[in-house]
């Protein structure tokens, strides 16, 4: 079983929509977890930290449930630029961070 | 702030050459640098944590002996990747921790390494 996983999609939506990503995690020792965005054929980039708390920004909102070992990420009134990949990360310790696999949105006009 | 830079961004070799990648970052010191790599359509997989000063940590099915390692410096580590073969073609990235401020890791944009 993979450490991290998402749905990889391609979630396909319309500018405007609302459109939510979920992620598990296995290793329950994990301190804190990351949305990364990739574009196609770049590096990472930091969305948003998670916390159990529950975090928004902007038109992003990220949630943690530690209790189910789960993440999730809204994204309200899609962008065309919103397309990429979102990768849910999870630092395991001493620095480590693992990876999902992404899941692919693509906004479409 | 926290810019991480790689060199070269793409390159292209023969089977059996070595290649060098560099990570800098240039405005920061990063005492931990770490090397991760990526096939098509899969996740970024840690292969190595460089550390100033001392010898990587490498993950568990890493070859070091493969995957040469130096941080000599503040701002710089290398990753050599030595006899190349086709199924080493990845896009390589690194990330670095600028010193004394929290964990969140920057990544450099990745060099993409295709062996033939």
């Amino acid at each position: 079983r993979k450490e991290v996983e998402q749905d990889p999609g391609p979630f396909n939506v319309p500018e405007g929509a609302t459109v939510a990503f979920n992620c598990t995690y296995s290793n329950s020792a994990s301190q804190s977890f990351f949305w990364y965005r990739q574009d196609c054929r770049k590096e990472p980039k930091l969305l948003m930290s998670v916390y159990s708390s529950g975090n928004e920004d902007g038109r992003f909102t990220a949630q943690l449930n530690r209790a189910s070992q789960y993440i999730s990420l809204l994204i309200r009134d899609s962008k065309l630029s919103d397309s990429a990949t979102y990768l849910c990360v999870a630092n395991t310790g001493f620095q480590k961070l693992v990876f999902g696999t992404g899941t692919r949105l693509l906004v479409s006009p | 702030g926290a810019v991480v830079s790689q060199h070269p961004s793409r390159v292209i070799c023969k089977s059996g050459t070595s290649v060098k990648i560099e990570c800098r970052s240039l405005d920061f010191q990063a005492t931990t640098m770490f090397w991760y790599r990526q096939f098509p359509k899969q996740s970024l997989m840690l292969m190595a944590t460089s550390n100033e000063g001392s010898k990587a940590t490498y993950e568990q099915g890493v070859e070091k002996d493969k995957f040469l390692i130096n941080h000599a410096s503040l701002t710089l580590s290398t990753l050599t990747v030595t006899s190349a073969h086709p199924e080493d073609s990845s896009f390589y990235i690194c990330s670095a921790i600028p010193q004394g401020k929290g964990e969140t890791q920057y990544f450099g944009p990745g060099t993409r390494l295709l062996v033939l």
